[in-house]
């Protein structure tokens, strides 16, 4: 168990609705990291956000959106779902510090999202 | 930004034999981390083995060690004694250091182990 956590797991919708993926990463941890990992294919990088603040985009769609909260837990918004969306959403955290420690990030188990 | 390559999709290794997966990475920074994530079929991202540049020793985690070098870029991982739980995807990522970039993480593009029984 990495300590962070993802909800829901699986997700079934269908095309043109919205939905919310939830992550809660490890106590302690700053840095909120999304993912997207579409069939057979490695991670593409989405967004990633330190202590609520947004600090560097990937190949994220203006469809998609995330925030995160003074909690620091984090959501990933995806809008006007198309088929092509349909992937498995991984959210990680990270100690957000370039001393020495653990610096790796912790992956959750993944929000798996099927658009039908 | 930093690029990650992972040159070989694919690789096959007979069970108790040793393997080793290629990686190497593009960056103009001197102090950065390097890893080696796992992805079995359940899909979770595990992490296997950590490097960090300033260190001019090899990491070994029991039946996994890298072959670090830095002048050259290179990050490979040796498997020994591989066990049929090795199969999966295993992924390299270089970490930039957190005042430059924010601590963002590059991923290669993965190279699938088949271990034969």
């Amino acid at each position: 168990d990495s300590g962070v956590t993802q909800t829901p797991k699986h997700l079934i919708t269908a095309t043109g609705q919205r939905v919310t993926l939830r992550c809660s990463p490890r106590s302690g941890d700053l840095s909120v990291y999304w993912y997207q990992q579409s069939l057979d294919q490695g991670l593409q990088f989405l967004i990633q956000y330190y202590n609520g603040e947004e600090r560097a985009k990937g190949n994220i769609l203006e469809r998609f959106s995330a925030q995160q909260f003074p909690d620091l837990h984090s959501e990933l918004n995806l809008s006007s779902l198309e088929l092509g969306d349909s992937a498995l959403y991984f959210c990680a955290s990270s100690v957000s510090s370039g001393t020495s420690g653990r610096n790796e990030q912790f992956f959750g188990p993944g929000t798996r999202l099927t658009v039908l | 930004a930093q690029t990650v390559t992972q040159s070989q999709p694919e690789m096959s290794v007979q069970e108790a034999e040793t393997v080793t997966l290629s990686c190497t990475y593009d960056t103009s920074e001197s102090d950065y981390y390097l890893f080696w994530y796992k992805q079995p079929p359940s899909r979770q991202m595990i992490l296997v083995i950590r490097q960090e540049a300033y260190k001019q020793q090899n990491a070994t985690e029991n039946r996994f060690s890298v072959n670090f070098q830095k002048a050259a870029k290179s990050f490979s991982l040796k498997i020994s004694d591989s066990q049929l739980g090795d199969a999966a995807m295993y992924f390299c990522a270089y970490r930039s250091p957190a005042l430059i970039t924010g601590n963002q993480f590059y991923f290669g593009t993965g190279t699938s182990l088949t271990v034969i029984p």
